[in-house]
């Protein structure tokens, strides 16, 4: 079947514009979350959701940053006023239910969108 | 805190090269370790897991072994290929609140020549 898919692939704009970035998740994925992949940075975490609900969204840099989840399946991570520190590769990765048992929990593992490149000027 | 440290690329090798990459996590609790693989212009993609000490993970060549002693999970390949060229990013999960939290290291990328 599909996998997850983001849009768009590429986006710049304008220091100070407002962008929302989508992901659809893999159909029936129940949880979906936000990483940032920022030159030398890595990886980070922003957001996870679980169904429309946030349980976590410690991640998010500032209060710029916000992101809703609808009917369970499609995300937008929205960014107001970029600055330049926001470009960067913007992840997003849904998997199967969330863990409910285990000491380390059986491992629902994460698919990956291919991203969507963010170049704020 | 948590946190996965891995070597700084980019690694250079040629082709049928032996490849190690480092990695090392500090975690509290019992965390499940990972490397993915980002080949160019794709997505993430898991390579090998390990979730308890002393586990082996293998996939595609690759290998790496949970050492807790040494808190370590370091990527290993007897020979490298051209298509092995990627960014590798070392990774725990932590079991919290109900939902594994993935934590990466900073990647590392190889380039592999003929």
């Amino acid at each position: 079947g599909a996998g997850v898919s983001q849009s768009p692939s590429n986006k710049v704009t304008e220091k100070g514009k407002d962008v929302e970035l989508r992901c659809d998740p893999i159909s029936g994925h129940t949880a979906l979350y936000w990483y940032r992949q920022s030159l030398g940075q890595g990886l980070e975490f922003l957001i996870y959701f679980q169904g429309n609900s946030a349980p976590d969204k410690s991640g998010l840099p500032s209060d710029r940053f916000s992101a809703e989840r609808t009917g369970g399946s499609v995300s937008t991570l929205t960014i107001q006023r970029t600055q330049q520190e926001d470009s960067a590769v913007y992840l997003c990765a849904s998997s199967l239910a969330k863990v409910t048992s285990g000491r380390s929990g059986p491992y629902n593992e994460q698919f990956f969108g291919p991203g969507t490149r963010l170049t704020v000027l | 805190g948590n946190s996965v440290t891995q070597m700084e690329g980019p690694v250079t090798l040629s082709e049928e090269a032996f490849l190690t990459i480092n990695c090392t996590y500090t975690a509290t609790g019992y965390p499940s370790l990972f490397w993915y693989v980002q080949y160019p212009g794709e997505g993430l993609q898991l390579l090998l897991k390990a979730t308890k000490a002393d586990d082996k993970g293998s996939n595609k060549g690759f290998e790496a072994t949970y050492r807790k002693e040494t808190t370590s999970f370091h990527l290993e390949k007897g020979s490298v290929q051209v298509s092995d060229s990627a960014v590798y990013f070392c990774a725990l999960v932590m079991f919290s609140g109900g939902y594994n939290k993935l934590i990466f290291g900073a990647g590392t990328r190889l380039a592999v020549h003929p």
